[in-house]
């Protein structure tokens, strides 16, 4: 089962920032948070990662909470093309060592004009 | 650089039959994990892969599925006999290492089982 909980989904208006909220109360110490979106029928598109700071990088910025049990995805000015579903996810490490990426719903967000 | 590479993008079975999937992946990577999206639903670990060896097979279902990735050439996910529930998409991921690192993913292949 995912590690995450998300809002189904979400509005913004182009031009203004979309701030899509993750919970994950149950992360571990040494468990990163990832985040990619899928826009209609094509393969996911990493976004961002992180640890414990806050991550910026050219698409998003990262805000990731003291307690780390919840972070934000930040799109600082969305456009159209931003429509897309956010999925929020932890990485998942099991007794092998190995890590994989255990997803949820994730957020349906709608970009309007 | 070309990204991860999937084909074919849509292929069309019918019950019984055998599908094979292909992913090559990001020039580099020997890491390669494939995942299944069922609509309106998020994707579903099934494999990992490196090089010649699979670690993880825990998301593949026991029959009928398999996965491969050999010395030479791309990644191969083979479901035999196939039935109307395979129908789906999916995807592969390839990433340099296992740790702390994205993965990048292919454009999917979409099955429909008829």
């Amino acid at each position: 089962d995912a590690k995450t909980t998300q809002p189904p989904s979400m509005d913004c208006a182009e031009g203004r920032a979309a701030n899509l909220p993750c919970n994950h109360s149950t992360i571990s110490g040494n468990e990163y948070v990832y985040w990619y979106r899928q826009i209609h029928s094509q393969g996911p598109q990493y976004i961002i990662h992180g640890l414990k700071n806050n991550e910026t990088n050219e698409m998003a910025s990262l805000i990731i909470t003291e307690d780390r049990k919840s972070s934000t995805l930040i799109l600082p000015h969305a456009t159209l093309r931003d429509t897309a579903v956010y999925y929020c996810i932890v990485s998942y490490e099991n007794a092998g060592n190995n890590r994989k990426l255990i997803w949820g719903l994730g957020t349906s967000l709608a970009v309007n004009p | 650089n070309a990204g991860v590479m999937q084909n074919p993008r849509h292929l069309v079975r019918r019950r019984g039959q055998e599908a094979r999937l292909r992913c090559s992946p990001m020039k580099g990577h020997s890491h390669v994990y494939w995942y299944r999206q069922l609509p309106e639903e998020g994707l579903k670990f099934m494999v990992y892969l490196q090089k010649e060896n699979i670690i993880d097979e825990s998301g593949m279902p026991k029959e009928r599925f398999s996965a491969e990735f050999p010395k030479e050439g791309p990644s191969i996910l083979r479901i035999q006999q196939v039935v109307r529930g395979d129908s789906a998409a999916y995807f592969c991921a390839s990433s340099p290492t296992i740790m702390n690192t994205e993965a990048f993913f292919g454009q999917g292949t979409r099955l429909t089982v008829v």
